[in-house]
């Protein structure tokens, strides 16, 4: 399975507010920033948040990321209907010398 | 403006070796600082990492493939070669190459990636 821990699926209504948890340990998130990633249905994954917290170019403000120990979080205010994707997160790995993502979290709107 | 398009046989027979190339532009992999992953995601899984080139030749493999894996730059054309020696179904997936920027896990720009089948 993945190194890093994400609940496969997480749901809101349209205007909620939504977090994705993404674990890790050490070796990985302890020591490294973390990167976030929006993958559309059928389509490739898009650069989401960089370095923990921060929005590349044209990301909106409604996306955050932190991160706190060996843990990382995602979220989603004001949620949309455009939001529904699958977000992973992801990171470097000492142990294992690589980079390493989480098995992904599918999000509904309802 | 950086682009990047992944090409290669859409069908591969067990025991075969992939040959991946990713081509791409709006960027040098001369630059210091610029690097370029392959990630693949079987069909309704998750992305799965392998490997990475930067601009001076470094090279990194996830460590369950790294007997198989070979990453190649051809700074010239501007591309950048995977490939994937022994076939299995289960190596059936989309690959992916994506630019990075200055190594670790950010993958700022992706290609639209190529779905590998491996059956007989």
């Amino acid at each position: 399975q993945s190194v890093l821990t994400q609940p496969p699926s997480a749901s809101g209504t349209p205007g909620q507010r939504v977090t994705i948890s993404c674990s890790g340990s050490s070796s990985n998130i302890g020591d490294y920033t973390v990167n976030w990633y929006q993958q559309l249905p059928g389509t490739a994954p898009k650069f989401l948040i960089y370095s923990n917290n921060q929005r590349p170019s044209g990301v909106p403000d409604r996306f955050s990321g932190s991160r706190s120990g060996t843990s990382a979080s995602l979220a989603i205010s004001g949620l949309q209907s455009d939001d529904e994707a699958d977000y992973y997160c992801a990171t470097w790995d000492d142990s294992l010398n690589g980079v390493v993502f989480g098995g992904g979290t599918k999000l509904t709107v309802l | 403006q950086v682009t990047l398009r992944e090409s290669g046989p859409a069908l591969v027979n067990p025991t075969q070796t992939l040959t991946l190339t990713c081509t791409f532009s709006g960027f040098s992999l001369s630059t210091r600082g610029m690097c370029v992953s392959w990630i693949r995601q079987p069909p309704g899984k998750a992305l799965e990492w392998l490997a990475r080139i930067d601009w001076d030749d470094d090279k990194y493999y996830t460590t369950s493939l790294k007997t198989r894996l070979t990453i190649s730059k051809d700074t010239s054309k501007n591309q950048v070669v995977l490939t994937l020696a022994n076939m299995a179904p289960v190596d059936t997936a989309t690959y992916y190459c994506a630019r990075m920027l200055g190594g670790g896990s950010t993958f700022d720009k992706w290609g639209q990636g190529t779905l590998v089948t491996v059956s007989s």
